[in-house]
């Protein structure tokens, strides 16, 4: 499969504690994203990459909430001291910059990560 | 906020053709028309998008008004596994944030 793939799938944890998602893009995108969603809600952005550069991480949702990118291929988001509230579903996408042909620079998502705070 | 409106849910047949709207009326002439849609509990997944032709793929047709304010997915031998959340994005050639709205739940009855 060369598709977006995220781990875990599902994660169950209790509060206060520190959780890692663990996000591996289309091999050769170079923009890597994260997003939210809820319950009965679209996905919400947090933040992106670019290569190894994160571009964008105003909308992260607290300073609990992190991003890295260290060689501008896998991601991990991480989430400390978690709350019941960051119970949601967590995407990870990835696309070219710049693309050409069919798809152009669609932006591709992973089936996501579930997490339950206890 | 989104920049694009959907009804919240369709039924379709089927075997039927599903046709699925959106209205875009704030479209900028540089910005794309995307379709992803949601099965319960899985990743968006893409379908298909355009600019201001016509585009078919395996999946779906996308039709465009002339104006481009308005668009329509259609499903063409809907099946029960066509079930899922429709969203209608707009979104500039690179721009990186996605804007999602409710969504269209299309629901295919056998």
């Amino acid at each position: 499969d060369t598709g977006v793939s995220q781990d875990p799938r599902h994660k169950i944890t209790k509060r206060g504690q520190n959780v890692t998602f663990r996000c591996d893009p289309i091999s050769e995108h170079n923009r890597l994203y994260w997003y939210r969603q809820t319950l009965g809600q679209g996905p919400e952005f947090l933040t992106y990459f670019q290569n190894e550069a994160q571009l964008e991480k105003s909308r992260l949702l607290s300073d609990r909430f992190s991003a890295e990118r260290p060689k501008g291929s896998f991601s991990t988001l991480e989430i400390q001291r978690t709350e019941q509230g960051d119970s949601a579903m967590y995407l990870c996408a990835s696309s070219l910059q710049f693309g050409t042909g069919v798809t152009g620079n669609t932006i591709y998502f992973g089936e996501g990560s579930w997490l339950t705070v206890v | 906020d989104a920049k694009t409106t959907q009804p919240p849910s369709m039924d379709c047949a089927e075997g039927r053709a599903a046709n699925l709207p959106c209205n875009h009326s704030t479209i900028s002439g540089n910005e794309y028309v995307y379709w992803y849609r949601q099965i319960h509990s899985q990743g968006p997944q893409y379908i298909i998008h355009g600019l201001k032709n016509n585009e078919t793929n395996e999946m779906a047709s996308l039709i465009i008004t002339e104006d481009r304010k308005s668009s329509t997915l259609i499903l063409p031998h809907a099946t029960l596994r066509d079930t899922a959340v429709y969203y209608c994005i707009v979104r500039g050639y690179s721009n990186y944030q996605l804007i999602w709205g409710a969504g269209t739940k299309l629901i295919i009855k056998p």
